[in-house]
């Protein structure tokens, strides 16, 4: 059961290139987040899914667009990738139905230079 | 206010010591809340729920008071495997957080 597997695991882009962030879970779990993480930031939430079909902006989603596209997957695309965009990103599942908190994936590592 | 606040650290404590965090959050109407545990360079993974009455895991004992929207995690006989950034979480459900809200983590180093 390999519950919340994200590509790629590092990254390192050019500002203005474009890249999409994969993420599947085999949990069958409704709702799935992205977020990202900077020093003395925190956890921000980039967009979530609460189900399939559906997406919402979260705290931080300008420079980046979202795609849900089944139950399992949900992608995070940087257009045009800046060197604030420079983070590591997470992606997660959950079942609102049970109240276990999230899944996160081991997370992306993305330079953008 | 921020929605979850945490003293951010670093908490060195010596093998063997008991150290409590704490933690508040701003909403009133939150309805559960955890703490989650991230090592070094990798993802967050829940550690414990906090239920209202307090709950206990081994070593690791958790308390929630609604009253005062506070939240406390404690480990006794800490480890050196303990060290890592731990963080309070707090579903609200509405608004655009999607429901967890994650508190920027305390860090703890145990020490020899």
């Amino acid at each position: 059961n390999a519950g919340v597997t994200q590509t790629p695991k590092f990254q390192v882009l050019k500002t203005g290139q474009s890249m999409t962030l994969q993420c599947a879970q085999d949990m069958n779990h409704n709702s799935m987040y992205w977020y990202r993480q900077d020093p003395g930031m925190g956890l921000r939430l980039i967009y979530y899914s609460a189900s399939e079909g559906t997406t919402d902006k979260g705290e931080v989603p300008n420079g980046y667009n979202v795609s849900r596209l089944n139950k399992r997957e949900f992608s995070l695309r940087l257009e045009s990738a800046a060197p604030s965009q420079t983070s590591v990103y997470f992606c997660a599942s959950s079942d609102p139905g049970r109240d276990y908190g999230y899944t996160f994936g081991s997370g992306t590592r993305l330079t953008v230079v | 206010r921020k929605e979850v606040e945490q003293d951010p650290g670093p908490f060195n404590v010596p093998e063997g010591a008991t150290v409590a965090f704490n933690c508040t959050y701003s909403n009133s109407a939150s309805q559960s809340f955890f703490w989650y545990r991230q090592d070094c360079r990798k993802e967050p993974k829940l550690l414990m729920s906090v239920y209202s009455s307090g709950n206990e895991d081994g070593r690791f004992t958790a308390q929630l008071n609604r009253a005062s929207q506070y939240i406390s995690l404690l480990i006794r006989d800490s480890k050196l495997s303990d060290s890592a950034t731990y963080l309070c979480v707090v579903r609200s459900y509405g608004g655009s957080q999607g429901n967890l809200i994650f508190g920027k983590g305390t860090k703890l180093s145990v020490k020899p």
